[in-house]
This record gives C-alpha cells, structure tokens and sequence, in this order.
C-alpha cells in the first residue's frame, strides 16, 4: 500500500501567488482530512470530508482557503492570495470511517507538504 | 468550544528514565487516540482506547482512558532515543456524530543518550 501522497513535498512562494496542495488518500477511504501544522498553533484541523462531501470546513482558516473532493481518489487545498503567516507543514490524512461505528478510525498521515510564503 | 490539553509542553528525559504525558479534555470523549510524530515526520497512530478506564500496554508504553472519559496518559518506561518525539492525544467528542477528532498540542519529548 503506497500510503496518503501528497504533493509537493515543498513548496516556496512568494506573497499574494496561488498556491495548490494536492492529495492521494489510501484507496478505499472514505474521509479525508487536511490540517495545517505550526510551532504556534500545533495541528489545526482545516476541513473534513466524508464520500467527498465537505462535512466540516469550521476550521478553514478565511476566504482565502478552499478545498476540492472532486473524487475518491483526489483532493486540493487551494490558497489563494497566499500571505507570509500561512507558511506551515499541511497534512492530508485519510481514514476508513464506518457507518454506525462507535470508535473513530485510524488517521493515517501523508508526508505533509512543507510550505514557505515570502 | 471543544479543548484538548496536553502537559507538559516538553519534556527532556535521561536515557533510561520514565516519562509520562497527560491529555484533558473539557468535554467526555467516546474514545481517544495517541499519535507520535518523530522530528520532520509526520503523525503516526499507536492505539485507541475506547471503554472507560481502559488500559493497554504495548511493550514499554502503557496507555490509560480515565474513568470520566476526559482525561488520558501515556507513560513510557526506561526511555530510549528512539522514544524522541511528539506525542499527540486526539480525542473524539462523545456529542459529535462523524469522524472527527480534536487534535491535543502534544508534548514533546527529547532523551538524553
């Protein structure tokens, strides 16, 4: 199993630039989370998505961020214009959630993408 | 809103030493999971626990739900420089209906060769 991949792996900008993170959650999960990591504010969860829905995105930081699901297989973070204080470590991270369940499943972690804004 | 706090923030242990961390949450959890994240790496799960006063162990690192659901521990026993690391609790509020956990700040730990 090749794991959650993320891409890329770094990634340096310069302020007010599009900036687009992408994820490949392990196959057959069915959530997907992103979550942004800094020495601050440690591991923030940005937005949640269950069968590619949005289910949760309180945690989006402003307007500036969206998120994409277009298929199980695919995700995007988008931030756009990107601002020096959004530099941090993003995570993508999947799980198998099972309907009914009544403990929460494995996140299991991408690589993370380091991003660097100017 | 929801909180899950972690302490202590650091920790600098000798090699053969014990360590513990401790997570609470201001609301019950149905469960709570513990991640360790090693310097440039990424979370990666340990273990779940689930019932009320649960307890597990996996070879030197024993984990404990407390009897109200809103507090954890980790202990480690006779530390050692692969034990370096971040240690995250994340809990899953008992009233949210999905899969969502909240994220501890976790607690650092560094052992002194």
């Amino acid at each position: 199993d090749a794991g959650v991949i993320q891409s890329p792996r770094h990634e340096v900008t310069e302020m007010g630039q599009e900036v687009t993170l992408r994820c490949k959650p392990i196959s057959g999960h069915n959530s997907l989370f992103w979550y942004r990591q800094t020495m601050m504010r440690g591991l923030e969860l940005l937005i949640y998505f269950n069968n590619n829905v949005p289910i949760d995105d309180s945690g989006m930081p402003e307007d500036r961020f969206s998120a994409k699901m277009p298929n199980a297989s695919f995700s995007t973070l988008k931030i756009q214009p990107s601002e020096p204080r959004d530099s941090a470590v993003y995570f993508c991270a999947s799980s198998l959630a099972l309907a009914g369940a009544s403990s929460t499943d494995t996140q299991y972690f991408g690589p993370g993408t380091r991003l660097t804004v100017l | 809103g929801q909180q899950v706090m972690q302490i202590p923030q650091y920790q600098h242990v000798q090699e053969g030493e014990d360590f513990t961390t401790y997570c609470n949450s201001s609301t019950t959890l149905s469960n709570i999971q513990w991640y360790k994240q090693r310097p440039g790496g990424h979370p990666v799960f340990l273990i779940q626990l689930v019932k009320s006063g649960e307890v597990k162990k996996q070879k030197r690192l024993t984990f404990q739900f407390g009897e109200a659901k809103k507090n954890s521990s980790l202990h480690i026993t006779a530390t050692q420089t692969t034990d370096v690391g971040t240690y995250f609790c994340a809990g899953h509020p008992a009233e949210t209906s999905y899969d969502k956990v909240i994220f501890g700040p976790g607690t650092s730990l560094s052992v002194i060769p």
